[in-house]
């Protein structure tokens, strides 16, 4: 399953809404997608598996929704700290798991 | 749970190659361990799985035949081997696990081991 994430990059002021978009070639089963943020010279941090449901310490300003084969990573208000690259994931297909391209949330 | 990866390497194209990925903690042999690589300024891909408990693996179609990945149950240590490394191989590689008794989705880390592959 191939994901295209968009748009490729989000310019934004701290305070405002963030919409990423992940979509999938074809239907993630049972809706098995993450999110991940990274920032740079880290690794990735979970955000959000499962579609919606968030990781150990995120805070709720991060939500995810979505089916079938859009899904949508929303942070309700940037913080400072909010400024990344996103990533999602489906493994749905247990032996082709697989990454988007990332969408990079940059302030304005 | 923490996942300690082997440091840095360079080495010349055609040669062997074998980095480490490190688990703490007693659930090794019951977490799936995942290995995905990063080409420099680009995005996360997919390499292949394992499960220590039985050593079942599965490789992306992409990396099928280019590697290999391995364990040593004996002291928690996940690896990845390339039996002739190629220039295209350069990049970060993580290794990540998912919570216990979980599959497919990524909630730790290692700190990740740059391969540098260059003439």
């Amino acid at each position: 399953i191939a994901l295209t994430q968009s748009p490729g990059t989000l310019s934004l002021f701290p305070g405002e809404r963030a919409t990423l978009s992940c979509r999938a070639s074809q239907s993630v089963t049972s809706s098995l997608l993450a999110w991940y943020q990274q920032k740079p010279g880290q690794a990735p941090r979970l955000l959000i598996y499962a579609t919606s449901r968030r990781a150990t310490g995120i805070p709720d300003r991060f939500s995810g929704s979505g089916s079938g084969t859009d899904f949508t990573l929303t942070i309700s208000r940037l913080e400072p700290e909010d400024f990344a690259l996103y990533y999602c994931q489906q493994y749905g297909s247990p032996l082709a798991l697989t990454f988007g391209g990332g969408t990079k949330v940059e302030i304005k | 749970v923490q996942l300690v990866q082997s440091g840095p390497e360079l080495r010349k194209p055609g040669d062997s190659l074998k980095i480490s990925c490190q688990h703490s903690g007693d659930a090794f042999t019951k977490s799936w361990i995942a290995w995905v690589r990063q080409m420099p300024g680009k995005g996360l891909e997919w390499v292949g799985i394992i499960y220590p408990g039985d050593s079942d693996t599965r490789y992306s179609p992409s990396f099928r035949g280019q590697v290999t990945i391995s364990v040593d149950k004996s002291i928690s240590t996940a690896y990845l081997h390339w039996n002739s490394l190629q220039a295209s191989d350069t990049g970060i590689y993580f290794c990540a696990a998912p919570p216990r008794d979980y599959y497919g989705y990524f909630a730790t880390w290692g700190q990740g081991t740059l391969v540098t592959v260059s003439s």
